[in-house]
């Protein structure tokens, strides 16, 4: 069981506008520690999505974007193509792992 | 160009041990932590271990005690021995480099990761 904890999956249909939760604890996000997102393509490594909650890496489109809230985060991807079906996963620190990261379980988005 | 480049996978017995190592260029290696993360097939990502800039290392529960991180400046690498190894550890192990500049940083540069298979 992830110490992060998202939905295994969302669906939306082109066009559409879709959000991943990502629900932690007074140890890790609601502690203040910063939320990374990460996308993995089938077969790919993953890339980073949204870094510091809400920061988008160069070329990552704003369709994109990130917020955080209390003990959760949340990805909104809007306009879903069907190159944004892959799976996501949010990260970050907590800090009674002793200097761990921690990984959500992941979400698999499935464009309609 | 900024790269990793893993190897270092393999077959290994259970209880062997094998040894990653993780090749970086394009950037100043010594500034950054770097990390080890895997992924079972099928599953999701696991936080493995991490090696801080001045050499700390930090370990997640599952894997403290058998694996341990190293880095080389000089030869812009670091690497994971793995003893002990299990089924449980069979998986594909991506290094990562976390970005500069923040407490818990993201990883924002990934190999393309390397096999790990653990079977008799």
């Amino acid at each position: 069981q992830s110490v992060l904890t998202q939905p295994p999956s969302v669906s939306g249909a082109p066009g559409q506008r879709v959000t991943i939760s990502c629900t932690g604890s007074s140890s890790n996000i609601g502690a203040g520690f910063d939320v990374h997102w990460y996308q993995q393509l089938p077969g790919t490594a993953p890339k980073v999505l949204i870094y510091d909650n809400s920061n988008r890496p160069s070329g990552v489109p704003d369709r994109f974007s990130g917020s955080k809230s209390g003990t959760s985060a949340s990805l909104a991807i809007t306009g879903l193509q069907a190159e944004d079906e892959a799976d996501y996963y949010c990260q970050s620190y907590d800090s009674s792992l002793g200097g761990s990261r921690v990984f959500g379980g992941g979400t698999k988005l499935t464009v309609l | 160009e900024v790269q990793l480049v893993e190897s270092g996978g393999g077959l290994v017995q259970p209880g062997g041990s094998l040894r990653l190592s993780c090749a970086a260029s394009g950037f100043t290696f010594s500034n950054h932590e770097m990390h080890w993360v895997r992924q079972v097939t099928g599953k999701g990502l696991e936080w493995v271990s991490a090696v801080g800039i001045a050499g700390g290392t930090f370990y997640s529960g599952s894997v403290k005690g058998r694996f341990t991180i190293s880095r080389e400046n000089a030869k812009n690498s670091f690497y994971l021995q793995m003893n002990s190894l299990t089924a449980g550890d069979m998986a594909v192990y991506y290094c990562a480099r976390e970005r500069v500049g923040t407490t818990s940083g993201d990883f924002d540069i990934w190999g393309q990761g390397t096999m790990v298979t653990v079977s008799s």
